[in-house]
């Protein structure tokens, strides 16, 4: 079965602006978290999605939001960016409806923010 | 401003010997614990988990062995190859009912050939 897709890949933005990057997690998959990469910070957790509702939450301000469809695909946002915005941000799924814990991560999106 | 980016310790291991990866968690509540490794360009990849309630699993030639005393996971790869170079990275989950995945800052595993 397909993985987990994340788009865009790259994206480029300037100070200021925002963006949407979205996240389809593996078909039958409900639970999507989402992380940020960067050197500087390592792998940060953001928020976790299950069933549309946001079920936990890490230590970003708020201009960082997500949400989740229907169809478990999620969206995150992120408003008035900042030049530390730049990272990879990764997507990752799992069932959440057995034992297994195991996650699968997307590629990522690359956000240069200039 | 220039970002500074993390020092990773770096394990180096011959070909064919056996590698430990260690790491500290921090949150005596943590239910589980999971090994990720991430290769260059692409995201993490799940290695192995073990539950709070365990001291030891054993996967395909991965070891991992948790100390709940002393807040200790070590992650054992047997028979080392040169694809397993990478950056392994343990996490612990302090979500309670959900998700809340806390990443060490990582080791990168080198295989000397």
């Amino acid at each position: 079965k397909a993985g987990v897709t994340q788009t865009p890949r790259y994206l480029i933005k300037t100070r200021g602006q925002q963006v949407t990057l979205s996240c389809s997690p593996i078909s039958g998959h409900r639970s999507v978290s989402w992380y940020q990469q960067t050197p500087g910070q390592g792998l940060q957790f953001l928020f976790e999605y299950f069933s549309e509702t946001q079920r936990n939450k890490g230590n970003f301000p708020g201009r960082f939001s997500g949400r989740q469809f229907s169809n478990s695909r999620s969206e995150m946002n992120v408003s008035t960016l900042e030049l530390g915005d730049s990272a990879l941000y990764l997507c990752a799924s799992r069932s959440a409806l057995d034992s297994s814990y195991e996650q699968y991560f997307g590629p990522g999106t690359r956000l240069t923010v200039t | 401003g220039e970002s500074v980016g993390l020092h990773l310790p770096t394990l180096s291991v011959q070909e064919g010997d056996n590698s430990i990866i260690n790491c500290a968690y921090s949150n005596s509540a943590s239910d589980y614990f999971i090994w990720y490794k991430q290769e260059s360009g692409k995201g993490p990849q799940f290695i192995i988990d073990i539950r709070s309630n365990m001291d030891k699993r054993q996967g395909q030639r991965v070891t991992v062995l948790l100390n709940k005393t002393v807040k200790h996971l070590s992650l054992q790869i047997a028979a080392t190859q040169p694809g397993d170079s990478a950056v392994y990275f343990c996490a612990e989950n302090m979500g309670g009912a959900g998700d809340k995945i806390i990443f060490g800052k990582g080791t990168r595993l080198h295989i000397l050939p």
